[in-house]
C-alpha cells in the first residue's frame, strides 16, 4: 500500500464548475499538507500549505484536512481553463523535510 | 517571492557523458535544497537531500556516484549525471526550502531540466 493514495484522473469539468481533488494517506505521523499545481512540462507550484485540521481558503481554493479519516482536499471554486493542470499532494512529518507525494490528478477544465 | 531557477531548462546528450544541471534559489537562502526526478505521467521521486556544505543524503536505490550533487552555497545546487544513460532520461526539478520560520520552511521548484540521452 502506497503512504499517499491520489486517484489519477484524469478528471474533466465544465467552467465554473467546483473541482474537488482528494488524498488519503496512511501515515499518521504526517502533520504539513500541500497542494501542488503542475503544468505540462514545468515545476510544481506550491498552491496550498497546512498543518492543521481542518479548512483554509486562499481565494477560489480551498484545502480541507481530517487528519481523523487521514483525508485531505483541495476545491476549486469558479473553475477556469487556466485551472488545467496536474494536481500534486504532498504531505511530510513534522521535523522532518523529506516530502511524500501522491501520484497527482490530471484535470482539464472544459470551457 | 521564493523563486527556484534550473539551468539548463532542456539538454540532449549523447550516452557516455556527464551533465551538469544547476539550481539556484534567486530570493532566498536554502539551507536545503532536493533533487527529484519526474518519469511522463508519474509523481515525482526524491532521489537525494542536501544541506549547505555537508554531504547530500540519497534515497534507496539512488546511486550517489552516478547523481553527484553539490551544495556549494545557499542559493546554489548542481547535481551531475556522470556517464549518462538512455534509461537516465527523466524530467529532473530541484526545489529549495529556507530557513524554518522564515516564511520560505516549505520547499519551492524549480522549473524542471529535461534531459534526453541519445
Amino acid at each position: 500500500q502506497k503512504e499517499v493514495e491520489q486517484d489519477p484522473g484524469p478528471l474533466s469539468v465544465p467552467e465554473g464548475a467546483i473541482v474537488s481533488l482528494n488524498c488519503t494517506y496512511s501515515n499518521s505521523a504526517f502533520q504539513y499538507f500541500m497542494w501542488y499545481r503542475q503544468y505540462s512540462r514545468k515545476g510544481p507550484e506550491l498552491l496550498m500549505y497546512t498543518y492543521s485540521s481542518g479548512n483554509k481558503e486562499d481565494g477560489r481554493f480551498t484545502a480541507q484536512v481530517d487528519k481523523s479519516s487521514k483525508y485531505i482536499s483541495l476545491f476549486i471554486r469558479d473553475s477556469q481553463p487556466s485551472d488545467s493542470a496536474t494536481y500534486l499532494c504532498a504531505m511530510s512529518i513534522f521535523g522532518n523535510e523529506k516530502l511524500t507525494f501522491g501520484t497527482g490528478t490530471r484535470l482539464t477544465i472544459i470551457p | 517571492g521564493a523563486v527556484v531557477s534550473q539551468h539548463p531548462s532542456r539538454v540532449i546528450c549523447k550516452s557516455g557523458t556527464s551533465v551538469k544541471i544547476e539550481c539556484r534559489s534567486l530570493d532566498f537562502q536554502a539551507t536545503t535544497m532536493f533533487w527529484y526526478r519526474q518519469f511522463p505521467k508519474q509523481s515525482l521521486m526524491l532521489m537525494a537531500t542536501s544541506n549547505e556544505g555537508s554531504k547530500a543524503t540519497y534515497e534507496q536505490g539512488v546511486e550517489k556516484d552516478k547523481f553527484l550533487i553539490n551544495h556549494a552555497s545557499l542559493t546554489l545546487s548542481t547535481l551531475t549525471v556522470t556517464s549518462a544513460h538512455p534509461e537516465d532520461s527523466s524530467f529532473y526539478i530541484c526545489s529549495a526550502r529556507g530557513a524554518s520560520g522564515g516564511g520560505t520552511d516549505t520547499q519551492y521548484f524549480g522549473p524542471g531540466t529535461r534531459l534526453t540521452v541519445l
